[in-house]
């Protein structure tokens, strides 16, 4: 499968608990994005990397999120001390700045955060 | 504030009858419009882009600068039609990450 994955799939946490998550983009995407997505709303921009910089992070990242793209493949969320408001569905995206697919973004199936 | 609305949360219409999605959009500079889609138990997709000028399973979008619409049509609509729909925008040639709307839920009926 040459698409988006993630990891988990699901996670169920207590509140107060720290929580990663990882995703895997498409081998020859350069940029990474992470979005958030509570019931009944459409993704919601969280933040950004092009290679393994993150050069844009939204308002909605709070202190309590990091995110991390290493060596410009997998990137890593991380949400500490986690509270209720925090479950929703993670969603990461990766695209091209080049090829006929230019800055097309191609989704991954999500992460759902369920915090008790 | 650069914001898409979709005012429609559910639509359901009858197979073969035409199928209008409608987006409004708010930015300040030139942006770049899509159209993605989530099937049931997948993941979601593009399924347009303004710039491209594509018609893609039949459906086309066209960009009304002047009423900042990018409203999805469809002539005939088909059971397989049926899914989540969201319209979003990024800035051209910004580093594109995606303003979306709510979402509407297309329901074709057979």
């Amino acid at each position: 499968d040459t698409g988006v994955s993630q990891n988990p799939r699901h996670k169920i946490t207590k509140r107060g608990q720290n929580v990663t998550f990882r995703c895997d983009p498409i081998s020859e995407h350069n940029r990474l994005y992470w979005y958030r997505q509570t019931l009944g709303q459409g993704p919601e921009f969280l933040t950004y990397f092009q290679n393994e910089a993150q050069l844009e992070k939204s308002r909605l990242l709070s202190d309590r999120f990091s995110a991390e793209r290493p060596k410009g493949s997998f990137s890593t969320l991380e949400i500490q001390r986690t509270e209720q408001g925090d479950s929703a569905m993670y969603l990461c995206a990766s695209s091209s700045t080049g090829g006929s697919s230019y800055n097309e973004q191609f989704f991954g199936p999500g992460t759902r955060l369920t915090v008790l | 504030a650069q914001r898409v609305t979709q005012p429609e949360k559910l639509l359901s219409v009858f197979k073969g009858a035409p199928v209008e999605l409608k987006c409004n959009y708010s930015y300040s500079g030139s942006p770049e419009l899509f159209w993605y889609v989530q099937y049931s138990r997948q993941r979601l997709q593009l399924l347009l882009r303004h710039i491209s000028r594509e018609s893609i399973k039949g459906f086309t979008a066209d960009l009304n600068k002047g009423e900042t619409s990018f409203h999805l049509k469809k002539p005939f609509a088909q059971e397989e039609d049926s899914a989540m729909y969201y319209c979003a925008l990024s800035g051209l040639g910004s580093q594109g990450n995606l303003i979306f709307g709510k979402g509407t839920k297309l329901s074709v009926k057979p």
